[in-house]
């Protein structure tokens, strides 16, 4: 049972334009929520989180949304670069107390220059 | 800079042969480590979760005897793969979190463990 999803396995966008990542999750109790960035053979590196009390979360060029009524949260990056190319996964935490992650399939985003 | 040092970045070796990979948490204290399972396109899998100076928790199907795992400081756990067979060749990751609240994970580099 997938509790986080990533619908899109894919994605390119054209360099300047904006990306939308997308997450599902079905655990209500998901209270944190992340998105990490990963390139081949490298661990993921943590760009920006959001809390269920918030509904939106901005960090420079990323900002992530959270509708907690479709659990689904987003992750916008605007203007996109080359660089921004790799696989975002999203993540969620908080059902149990222990800070474990569960993570979604992943999404591989390329910037087309 | 890197704040999770894992190592070796990639093990090369003979089926029945026990791998140790370890994790290092550089900038802060851990007093949680987590151990991560990565195979080709797909998620990563908690494996399990290191606890300094107690017994590691682990994830359903995670035989605790094959992963052995050990966080005897604050800035150190190793997971040792004992006996590994080929079906254990796979990306394993670590993280570390600071000891407050809703700090995100931090990720070593990940140890590409192929058994022949």
């Amino acid at each position: 049972d997938q509790q986080v999803k990533q619908n899109s396995p894919s994605l390119s966008v054209q360099e300047g334009r904006i990306s939308i990542l997308n997450c599902d999750y079905t655990n209500s109790m998901f209270d944190y929520f992340l998105w990490y960035k990963k390139y081949p053979a490298e661990g993921p590196t943590f760009l920006i989180s959001i809390s269920s009390i918030k509904d939106k979360n901005e960090d420079g060029r990323f900002t992530v949304f959270l509708n907690k009524s479709a659990k689904h949260l987003s992750l916008h990056i605007v203007p996109s670069q080359p660089g921004d190319s790799a696989v975002y996964f999203c993540a969620a935490s908080g059902d149990s107390g222990t800070y474990k992650y569960i993570f979604g399939t992943g999404t591989r985003l390329k910037v087309l220059a | 800079g890197a704040v999770v040092s894992q190592h070796p970045s990639r093990v090369i070796c003979k089926s029945g042969t026990s791998v140790k990979i370890e994790c290092r948490s550089l900038d802060f204290q851990a007093t949680t480590m987590f151990w991560y399972r990565q195979f080709p396109k797909q998620s990563l899998m908690l494996m399990a979760t290191s606890n300094e100076g107690s017994k590691a928790t682990y994830e359903q199907g995670v035989e605790k005897d094959k992963f052995l795992i050990n966080h005897a400081s604050l800035t150190l756990s190793t997971l040792t793969v004992t006996s590994a067979h080929p079906e254990d060749s796979s990306f394993y990751i670590c993280s570390a979190r600071a000891p407050t609240n809703n700090q995100p994970q931090h990720f070593g580099d990940g140890t590409r463990l192929s058994i022949l």
